[in-house]
C-alpha cells in the first residue's frame, strides 16, 4: 500500500523523441504527486507536480497525466533533449504518514543525439 | 534560491567508527529530512524534522540517530558504522509538510 511503483529503470530516447515514464500507486489517500530530475553529482530538484483534482498539467515540454481510477500517473517529455538526460523519480506524499515523500526507483533516461 | 549545503561531498570511514553528517540550509525552513539513496531503490526516508530538537523516524532509522539543536541544521549520526550503511546520503528542507522538498548534492560515504 506504500509503494510506488516506477517504470522502466531504464530509457534511452532518440533527441527530438517523446520520453514517457510511468507511476503507479495503491494507496487512495496519496494528494500530492512530484517528480523529481537528478542530474549526476547532484541532488534531487522538483520538475514538476500534480495533485489528483486534475488529470494532466504540463509546463513547457513536462507534462504529467494523472489517472485517478487507475492509480496511474505519468510523465512526458517531448521533443527530448540531450540535456534531459537525468534520473526520474516520481512520488506521492501520504497526508496519513505526516505528508512523507514515498518514492518510486528511478528512471535513468538517456537522450541520444 | 535555497541552498542546503551538507559538509562533505565524500567521506570514507571504519566499521565501528561514529560518523556524523551534516546539513545546512540557508531559508528557514521548517522541515528537514535525511534520505540515502541506493541504485534500483529509490530514496529511502532515514529520519525527519519538522521543528527544532523534534526528530521523527523514518522508514529505515536503524543503526542511525539525529540531532536539530538549531532550526538551520540537522546532522545524521551513524552510532557505529557498518559496511552495509555505504550509500548515498540527502539532505533535504522544506517549507512546510507538502511542499516541495529541496536537495543537498550529497555526501557519498564508504565504510571501509
Amino acid at each position: 500500500q506504500q509503494q510506488v511503483k516506477q517504470s522502466p529503470q531504464s530509457l534511452i530516447v532518440q533527441k527530438g523523441g517523446i520520453s514517457i515514464i510511468n507511476c503507479a500507486y495503491e494507496n487512495t489517500a496519496f494528494d500530492y504527486f512530484p517528480w523529481y530530475q537528478q542530474f549526476p553529482g547532484k541532488g534531487p530538484a522538483l520538475l514538476i507536480a500534480i495533485r489528483p483534482d486534475v488529470s494532466e498539467k504540463k509546463e513547457g515540454r513536462f507534462t504529467i497525466s494523472f489517472n485517478k481510477s487507475a492509480k496511474q500517473f505519468s510523465l512526458h517529455i517531448m521533443d527530448s533533449q540531450p540535456g534531459d538526460s537525468a534520473t526520474y523519480f516520481c512520488a506521492a506524499s501520504n497526508p496519513d504518514s505526516n505528508y512523507q515523500l514515498i518514492w518510486g526507483a528511478g528512471t535513468k533516461l538517456i537522450i541520444k543525439p | 534560491d535555497v541552498k542546503v549545503t551538507q559538509s562533505s561531498r565524500y567521506l570514507v570511514k571504519r566499521t565501528g567508527e561514529k560518523v556524523f553528517l551534516e546539513c545546512v540550509q540557508d531559508m528557514d525552513h521548517e522541515n528537514m529530512f535525511w534520505y540515502r539513496q541506493d541504485p534500483g531503490l529509490g530514496l529511502r526516508l532515514i529520519y525527519f524534522s519538522y521543528d527544532v530538537k523534534m526528530k521523527e523516524k523514518g522508514d529505515i532509522p536503524e543503526g542511525y540517530s539525529v540531532s536539530r539543536e538549531k532550526k538551520e541544521r540537522f546532522s545524521l549520526i551513524l552510532e557505529s558504522a557498518s559496511t552495509n550503511q555505504t550509500s548515498m546520503y540527502l539532505c533535504a528542507s522544506s517549507l512546510g509538510t507538502d511542499q516541495p522538498q529541496h536537495f543537498g548534492d550529497g555526501t557519498r560515504l564508504s565504510i571501509l
